[in-house]
């Protein structure tokens, strides 16, 4: 069955790089969350989107921004990176209904 | 206060034995859901089961249940018979109210080792 893919698996950026992680949900999910996990951290939401539209916000900083196409791709769009970005990112994507299943991440190093 | 409270950061259990992973959770809407996810050292974030907080009966999937006590607010995860591919993270979670869309509210985590 096809499962949440994000793109890169890793990835490693210099301090004050821009990173994007692409997401591609599961076919027919219209919802898609993103999380970032620190190192021994639980998830930390970010955002969502229902629709394409944005749909909650989390703890997200105002260097990121996020959206979802009209493929329901969605992309997190990092700038001015820091070292504190260093994190696995989560895409989870869902429909109107229970659980959601989640990509197996991108881990993002800042250096 | 917490949302999701897992007391054992970190547990031991013998090859083969059950292993009960706690989770509590603290809400005031009626409706609502709760998730347990595995991460392996690997990092991906595993779905393994879900409990809505209308569904009469525990749910199971395989060798995993979820002993849900609504009135003490726990949802427990059971393993029965566990294999040494189950040393890992897991997490509880839980969605509230009957949103279309929805962020997790995660508890810390516990650590699960099984020994051979």
């Amino acid at each position: 069955a096809a499962g949440v893919i994000q793109s890169p698996r890793h990835l490693i950026k210099e301090k004050r790089e821009t990173a994007t992680l692409k997401c591609y949900p599961i076919p027919r999910h219209d919802t898609v969350y993103w999380y970032q996990q620190g190192p021994g951290q639980d998830p930390q939401f970010l955002i969502s989107f229902y629709e394409k539209m944005q749909s909650d916000k989390g703890s997200i900083p105002d260097r990121f921004s996020a959206q979802q196409f009209s493929d329901y791709h969605s992309e997190l769009n990092m700038s001015s990176l820091e070292l504190g970005d260093s994190a696995l990112y989560f895409c989870a994507s869902s429909t109107i209904t229970a659980e959601a299943f989640f990509g197996q991440g991108t881990r993002l190093t800042v250096v | 206060a917490q949302k999701i409270t897992q007391t054992q950061p970190g547990m031991f259990v013998q090859e083969k034995e059950a292993v009960t992973l706690d989770c509590t959770y603290d809400t005031s809407d009626q409706s609502y859901g709760l998730f347990w996810y595995k991460q392996p050292s690997s990092g991906e974030m595993i779905f393994l089961i879900y409990q809505g907080s209308y569904d009469e009966q525990n749910a199971t999937e395989g060798r995993y249940s979820l002993n849900f006590q609504k009135a003490r607010k726990s949802a427990n995860l059971v393993i029965s018979a566990s294999q040494l591919g189950d040393s890992a993270m897991y997490f509880c979670a839980m969605r509230e109210g009957l949103r279309s869309n929805y962020q997790l509210i995660w508890g810390a985590g516990t650590k699960l080792i099984i020994k051979p």
